[in-house]
């Protein structure tokens, strides 16, 4: 059976950092990538970034280049997601999603094909 | 950049009807790009279709996918009361790497 199990919620006061994880089992590691989504309160999906497991290639969405790592440990098949300077508009539910790659690039047609459950990161004084 | 946008923004249909949902890109795309997602309240989004036609295994056969070029569609046939969710598309593309629509909510009338 594959899953994807995020950590718990976090709450952080701007400025602070949060590192969530996605614990993946039930399929090979290096056959897929993850990507993170997010979602804020009431509003549609927002793609973050996306991590290569197969070689550790990273490729975010701009609006984050400078504030967002993301990690994998490949004898733990988790990855790691981390957002700094955290503002009150990154309150949003983190979601790692995984995608189907051949030795590190998107296989096509492209899916996020099985989901984490979410991790509800909240930002506030 | 390659722009989403799907139509309506939310759809009110009653059980047993059908649901024609748009999705638009900004420019051609392949196929092989486009997938559908359906998420409901409280639960991450699921896999709906990839290449904007193959369906995703579990999904009921009443869902189907289709379109090219600009334009893609996302046909419910018969309504039941568990797919009155929120619909995504999503494109696979260049910079950025993946994209969401803004999302069309299909809700009872």
């Amino acid at each position: 059976q594959v899953l994807l199990v995020q950590s718990g919620a976090e709450v952080r006061e701007p400025g602070a950092s949060v590192k969530v994880s996605c614990k993946t089992s039930g399929y090979s590691f290096t056959n897929y990538g993850l990507s993170w989504v997010r979602q804020a309160p009431g509003q549609g999906l927002e793609w973050v970034g996306w991590i290569s497991t197969y070689n550790d290639k990273t490729d975010y969405a701009q609006k984050f280049q400078d504030r967002i790592t993301l990690t994998t440990v490949r004898s733990t098949t988790t990855a790691y997601m981390e957002l700094k300077d955290l503002r009150s508009d990154d309150t949003a539910v983190y979601y790692c999603a995984r995608v189907p790659t051949l030795f590190g690039v998107v296989i096509i047609p492209n899916r996020f094909d099985q989901w984490g459950q979410g991790t509800l990161v909240t930002v506030s004084s | 950049e390659i722009v989403l946008t799907q139509s309506p923004g939310t759809l009110s249909l009653s059980p047993g009807e059908r649901a024609t949902l748009s999705c638009r890109a900004s420019q051609s795309v392949s196929i092989s790009d486009v997938a559908w997602y359906q998420q409901k309240p409280g639960q991450a989004p699921r896999l709906l279709f990839y290449g904007a036609s193959s369906r995703a295994t579990g999904i009921p056969d009443r869902f189907s996918g289709s379109g090219s070029g600009t334009d893609f569609t996302l046909t419910i046939s018969r309504l039941e009361p568990e797919d009155f969710a929120v619909y995504y598309c999503q494109l696979y593309g260049d910079s950025p790497l993946f994209t969401f629509g803004p999302g069309t909510k299909v809700d009872i009338k």
